[in-house]
């Protein structure tokens, strides 16, 4: 089975700022998607990106972006010019082509944005 | 084109009694997925249905869990005889392809 991993509970940075969350998963697939889900204190899950693994071209959806490294596992998402309505609990998820099992997740990072 | 809906957005229950929880995908969506999310972790799996049928319910609990996505009308997901331990939010998502999800505001059930 597939497994997330963040390993970053928490992280706080200035506004403004740029901010790197790191997120690693194991699978024996090649082909998969990965998704940063955003879950602010709502609690609703607001899809922030995707990333389809036979790509090697980065997604880039405005101020976020990824840094896709498919041979070490790696799927780290950089917030750039960090806002105070980044602030939220940000999910990395796996779900393999096909998507009968649904998506993965980590356990989550809560990203702070100090004012 | 209106989001994924979910109600009730707080359901409390008492132990024992029965929990039912909706789920209207948004126009054109044929995948629902649900997926449960204890405090403090992250979401879990629970079921994958395309209309009239469950394709996946191996994130499903075998006894009490049931849920079902009819040619008209909602999904729904179903928890006989409710236990604390059910307490959580209860997140649907629907999908018009399999691979982008979009989720609805969730269902906290509560149970006393």
């Amino acid at each position: 089975a597939q497994t997330v991993t963040q390993s970053q509970p928490e992280m706080s940075v200035q506004e403004a700022e740029t901010v790197t969350l790191s997120c690693t998963y194991d699978t024996s697939e090649n082909n998969y998607y990965l998704f940063w889900y955003k879950q602010p204190p709502s609690r609703q899950m607001i899809l922030v990106i995707r990333q389809e693994a036979y790509k090697q071209q980065n997604a880039t959806e405005n101020r976020f972006s990824v840094n896709f490294q498919k041979a070490a596992k790696s799927f780290s998402l950089k917030i750039s010019d960090s806002q105070l309505g980044d602030t939220a609990m940000y999910f990395c998820a796996f779900m393999f082509r096909g998507g009968a099992d649904g998506l993965t997740f980590g356990k989550g990072t809560h990203l702070i944005i100090q004012p | 084109n209106a989001g994924v809906m979910q109600n009730p957005r707080h359901l409390v229950r008492r132990r024992g009694q029965e929990a039912r929880l909706r789920c209207s995908p948004m126009k054109g969506h044929s995948h629902v997925y649900w997926y449960r999310q204890l405090p403090e972790e992250g979401l879990k799996f629970m079921v994958y249905l395309q209309k009239e049928n469950i394709i996946d319910e191996s994130g499903m609990p075998k006894e009490r869990f049931s849920a079902e996505f009819p040619k008209e009308g909602p999904s729904i997901l179903r928890i006989q005889q409710v236990v604390r331990g059910d307490s959580a939010a209860y997140f649907c998502a629907s999908a018009e392809r399999q691979e982008t999800q979009y989720f609805g505001p969730g269902t906290r059930l509560l149970v006393l």
